[in-house]
């Protein structure tokens, strides 16, 4: 059974750094495509940023709100995946998800969330 | 970066309905749209990708259709368990947008 979990939200003030992990089981890790998702209060979901597999370049891509700000990474050793956000705004306050990508892109296996509160 | 619309924003509907949510996408992403299923305080969870496949496990009463631009969820005989929020996403270019949701309740 594929497992994902998420750890490092918490509390941050405007301009401040956080990074968020994501461990994951239950999967040959390797050659997994991961991805992060937010969800602000209340609102739709927002694709982040995904990290390819490093037997398939290990390149990343982003969205436009977050490029430059955030940086996505990968350690195959620990089977983990990191979000490091830098820069952080109070518009970047939500749930921040971590996903597997199946092979046409869609999200198949999803984490239980860590919210993040960018607030003075 | 590619826009997804999804309508309706809210839906109201009784046990055993059929209930139909739209998303359409500022430019041809051919199949390339997947739908999740998110009950309060709960992660997404995907029922459909490549426009209209079924992911393993998901009830046949969910079916997806369309291509281009124009896409639809389908939901035949509502059952309890299914009134939640629906989202789309397109998966055809990164970044990987999606809908605004729709959130079903019972009438």
């Amino acid at each position: 059974e594929v497992q994902l979990v998420e750890s490092g939200g918490g509390l941050v003030n405007p301009g401040g750094s956080l990074r968020l992990s994501c461990v994951a089981s239950g999967l040959t890790f390797t050659n997994a495509w991961m991805t992060w998702v937010r969800q602000a209060p209340g609102k739709g979901l927002e694709w982040v940023g995904r990290i390819k597999s490093k037997s398939d370049g290990g390149t990343t891509d982003y969205a436009t709100p977050v490029k430059g700000r955030f940086t996505i990474s990968r350690d195959d050793s620990r089977n983990m995946v990191y979000l490091q956000m830098n820069s952080l705004k109070t518009m970047d306050t939500a749930v921040y998800y971590c996903s597997t990508d199946s092979p046409l892109g869609s999200s198949d296996y999803w984490g239980q969330g860590t919210l993040v509160t960018v607030s003075s | 970066d590619i826009q997804v619309t999804q309508s309706p924003s809210s839906l109201s509907a009784s046990v055993g309905d059929r209930v139909t949510i739209t998303c359409r996408a500022s430019q041809s992403i051919s199949r390339h749209l997947s739908w999740y299923q998110q009950k309060p305080g709960k992660a997404p969870n995907l029922l459909i990708y490549a426009a209209f496949s079924l992911q393993r496990g998901v009830p046949s009463r969910f079916s997806g259709s369309g291509s281009g631009t124009d896409f639809t969820l389908t939901i035949t005989s509502l059952q309890p368990e299914d009134f939640a929020t629906y989202h789309c996403q397109q998966t055809y270019s990164t970044p990987y947008t999606f809908g605004q949701g729709t959130k079903l309740e019972i009438k």
